[in-house]
């Protein structure tokens, strides 16, 4: 049983490119969410995917945009990159939008140079 | 806005001791309360979920309690062993999945 994969693992980017990280969710599972995690601090909530729409979102600019797929899979695209956005980009998934326990991926790590 | 705060935000032990990590949450209408554990670099391994109706929940020698009307929870590790070592995570969530959590509590166990 396949747990939640996050690829790629790192990445290194430069101020204003454009990056794409990809979520592939726990078997069973239809929703994903996407958390952005700083050093030193606890994860803040990006976005949430259900039935291929955003259902819900945090308190972050429209560089930051998301699509989920029909086999349920998604990516979360930051366009324009800032040295800040340098994080740890986790994904979770879960079953159905009113979910009692999440299931986080290992992560992708994003540095912006 | 909910707000998570977590109590100490290091802890240094030595093995065998027993301790306990804190968490208060400033808005009391919560669904449930979850603990994560997570290594550096790494994702985030759930230990225990406790929903809003419940006292608490046991898993091994983790114990985690919820008193919802003060906004507070614990968690209690019996008999700490060097593999504890990790940055303890609470989150709470209020609606839908998205949850809110603390800044973490980064817990060494000496040997």
């Amino acid at each position: 049983d396949a747990g939640v994969t996050q690829s790629p693992t790192h990445l290194i980017k430069t101020r204003g490119q454009q990056v794409t990280l990809r979520c592939s969710p726990k078997s069973g599972h239809d929703t994903v969410s996407w958390y952005q995690q700083a050093l030193g601090q606890g994860p803040q909530f990006i976005f949430q995917y259900y039935e291929e729409e955003e259902r819900q979102r945090g308190n972050f600019p429209d560089r930051f945009s998301g699509h989920q797929f029909p086999n349920y899979s998604s990516e979360l695209n930051v366009n324009a990159l800032l040295l800040g956005d340098s994080a740890l980009y986790l994904c979770a998934s879960s079953l159905g939008d009113r979910v009692k326990k999440l299931f986080f991926g290992s992560g992708t790590q994003l540095s912006v140079l | 806005k909910q707000e998570v705060t977590q109590i100490p935000a290091a802890l240094s032990v030595p093995e065998g001791e027993n301790l306990v990590l804190n968490c208060s949450f400033t808005d009391s209408a919560i669904y449930n309360l979850q603990w994560f554990r997570q290594d550096p670099g790494k994702g985030l391994t759930s230990l225990l979920l406790i929903q809003s109706s419940q006292r608490e929940q046991t898993s091994g020698r983790l114990n985690a309690s919820l008193d919802k009307s003060s906004g507070r929870s614990t968690l209690y590790i019996a008999a700490s062993q060097p593999g504890d070592s990790a940055t303890y995570l609470c989150a709470v969530k209020v609606s839908g999945s998205r949850l809110t959590f603390g800044e973490g509590t980064q817990l060494t166990v000496n040997p």
